[in-house]
């Protein structure tokens, strides 16, 4: 079946302005996540859904940046005021379940702020 | 909140020798530990994983150890191929369902 899909795969913006970024999960996972994966660095955690709602923003590094996820399916990862420092790739994932279960990554969203 | 070490950050192996990386965790009640192999460019791909109530895990040429006691994991890869090289995360999921990644390890196999 189809695997976790993102969109755009890559965004260059100027900053200030404001970006969303689409995860669409593998259907029927319940749990969604967003990262952020800086060159040479490990993915870093910004938030997690269990269905519509945000179980945990505690990763969110300031309030410029939001995510919804409506529907319990599709989520979008909103910044506002975009900064040079946003620059990474970000990526989304999804589970069929919470605690313990194995992650499936999509390809990443590849964002740059000029 | 957790915090995942891993080490080390790049390592460089002969064709058909075994390469380890260490990880240690902090918060004693994460409880699942995955490992992710990522080529340049691609996403993450999960290639084992292990839950604490487990002491190892092997699938063919992977393996995985766990020591909850003194909070380490660590990847274990024999008879390495070029096709291994790569970068490698460690995770740790904490009771919260939030995930912690280590900062990679570069592997490089030579032939």
């Amino acid at each position: 079946g189809a695997g976790v899909s993102q969109t755009p795969s890559n965004k260059v913006t100027e900053k200030g302005k404001y970006v969303e970024l689409r995860c669409d999960p593998i259907s029927g996972h319940t749990a969604l996540y967003w990262y952020r994966q800086s060159l040479g660095q490990g993915p870093e955690f910004l938030i997690y859904f269990q269905g519509t709602g945000a179980a945990d923003d505690s990763g969110l590094p300031n309030d410029r940046f939001f995510a919804v996820r409506p529907e319990g399916s599709v989520s979008t990862l909103k910044i506002q005021r975009t900064e040079r420092g946003d620059s990474a790739v970000y990526l989304c994932a999804s589970s069929p379940k919470g605690l313990g279960g194995e992650q499936f990554f999509g390809p990443g969203t590849r964002l740059t702020v000029l | 909140g957790e915090n995942v070490e891993q080490h080390p950050s790049t390592l460089s192996v002969q064709e058909g020798d075994s390469a380890v990386i260490k990880c240690t965790y902090s918060d004693s009640a994460s409880n699942y530990f995955p490992w992710y192999k990522q080529e340049l460019g691609k996403r993450p791909q999960l290639i084992i994983d292990i839950r604490s109530n487990v002491g190892e895990k092997k699938d063919q040429r992977i393996a995985v150890t766990l020591n909850k006691t003194a909070k380490h994991f660590s990847l274990h890869i024999t008879e390495t191929q070029p096709e291994d090289s790569a970068v490698y995360f460690c995770a740790a999921q904490n009771t919260g369902n939030q995930f912690y990644f280590g900062t990679g390890t570069s592997l490089t196999v030579i032939p």
